[in-house]
Formats: C-alpha cells, structure tokens, sequence
C-alpha cells in the first residue's frame, strides 16, 4: 500500500542544534516531495518542495531537504535551530499517476521541542 | 501574499445537525480541496474539485459530504448529518495547478 512514513514521532532539541526529520514512502515511481509545518492552531505552511532535478532543495526558514532515491526518503535538515522552529512538520507526497489527481499523502507528522 | 481563507475558525454542533464549512480559495487558482486532520491523527484527503465538479474523492468522503463553488469565490463543504467521529480540524487548500498547494487555517469542528 502507498505509504508515507515519519519514524519519529516526538524530537527534543537544544536551540542551536541542528535537525534532521526522516521521511520514507513508498511508491514505485518519484512521486512530488513536500515538507509542511504546523504551529499550534494554524494551518500548513509549505517549507519546501520536491518535483525533479537538484536533489537537494532549500525552502523557508533556513530548512533544506535530500531527496534519496535508493533510500526512498525525504529527509527535512536545518543546521541550527531556533525556539521559534517548535511545531509539528508533516512530510507528504503526491504520488502522481495512476489516476491521482494531486492529492496529497501525509506522513503522521514530528512534533519537534526546542530546549532553551 | 495570497491566503486561503476559512470561516468559522472553530464551530460546536450538535450531532444529527448540518454544518457548511466555508473557504475563500486564492483567486487566481483552480483547483480546490478539503483536507481534515483528527486530533491527533495524520492529514487525511477528503475531495478535490476542478472545473466545477469532484475531480477525485476518498473513502472518507461518503454520501454526508458535499462541496460546492457557489459562486466566484466561495468553496463550501457541507456535512448533512453529523457524526461525532466528524470532529476534526478541516483544511481547505487550492493550486493553480495539481500540485503547490495553499492550505487554510483550518476549521475546527467539534460535534457534541
């Protein structure tokens, strides 16, 4: 079945450290890679997006993701983290084709914690 | 820049009662869809709407939901009778093409 998997439910960090948020799915093809976050109370921000090319891509708030395709993953990174960075992030994907019309899948989500 | 707008931003019904969840997609875009997210749970597709009809709908989307473009601006997603299983934060989203999406605030919908 197409799946999208965040292994991590729950991340503690220190501020200033620095991030990585796993993402796997499965799907034969490439399918388009998104990572969403979500403050408490609000809706999905888009941090970044995969579709083809670079597999290395910058998004917002100094975040950055690889694609890896022998690894099936998506993994969101940020070399140092801020207080304001706590919230839940959501990697997703549209697996195109097959008669998908855009729909996103979404991983179960990473809350991440910032230490002080 | 561009927002997509949802209202209310919280609403309490009663179960076995309607709701209509309302959004103001960006204007420019054309295609829209309803997303909902149960406490705790991942986001889940409900429909996507295209060219004045349902391009594509999930399993949750059953017979209870409904969507409609009433006029130029609006994307409105009815429930006919709801259930208390229906609590969930709903997010609208809308794209100028299938993909980039914007997403709303949300709505929360709390049946009692």
């Amino acid at each position: 079945a197409q799946s999208v998997t965040q292994p991590d439910i729950h991340i503690t960090v220190s501020e200033g450290a620095s991030l990585e948020l796993r993402c796997n799915y499965s799907y034969g093809a490439t399918p388009y890679l998104f990572w969403y976050v979500q403050s408490p109370g609000q809706g999905l921000q888009l941090l970044l997006k995969y579709f083809s090319g670079d597999t290395l891509v910058q998004g917002i708030k100094g975040f950055e993701a690889e694609f890896k395709r022998s690894q099936s993953s998506f993994n969101l990174r940020k070399p140092s983290v801020h207080w304001s960075d706590a919230a839940e992030y959501f990697c997703a994907v549209d697996p195109r084709g097959g008669g998908s019309q855009g729909n996103l899948i979404f991983g179960k989500g990473t809350k991440l914690s910032v230490k002080p | 820049e561009p927002e997509v707008t949802q209202t209310p931003s919280h609403q309490v019904t009663q179960m076995g009662q309607e709701v209509i969840l309302r959004c103001v997609p960006i204007s420019n875009h054309l295609y829209f869809y309803w997303y909902r997210q149960i406490l705790g749970q991942k986001v889940e597709f409900l429909v996507s709407f295209y060219n004045n009809e349902i391009s594509e709908k999930s399993e949750i989307f059953d017979d209870q939901f409904s969507v409609e473009r009433p006029d130029g601006s609006n994307f409105t997603l009815k429930i006919r009778s709801t259930k208390l299983e229906d609590s969930a934060m709903y997010f609208c989203a809308s794209s100028n093409t299938n993909y980039g999406y914007t997403f709303g605030s949300g709505t929360r919908l709390t049946v009692v």
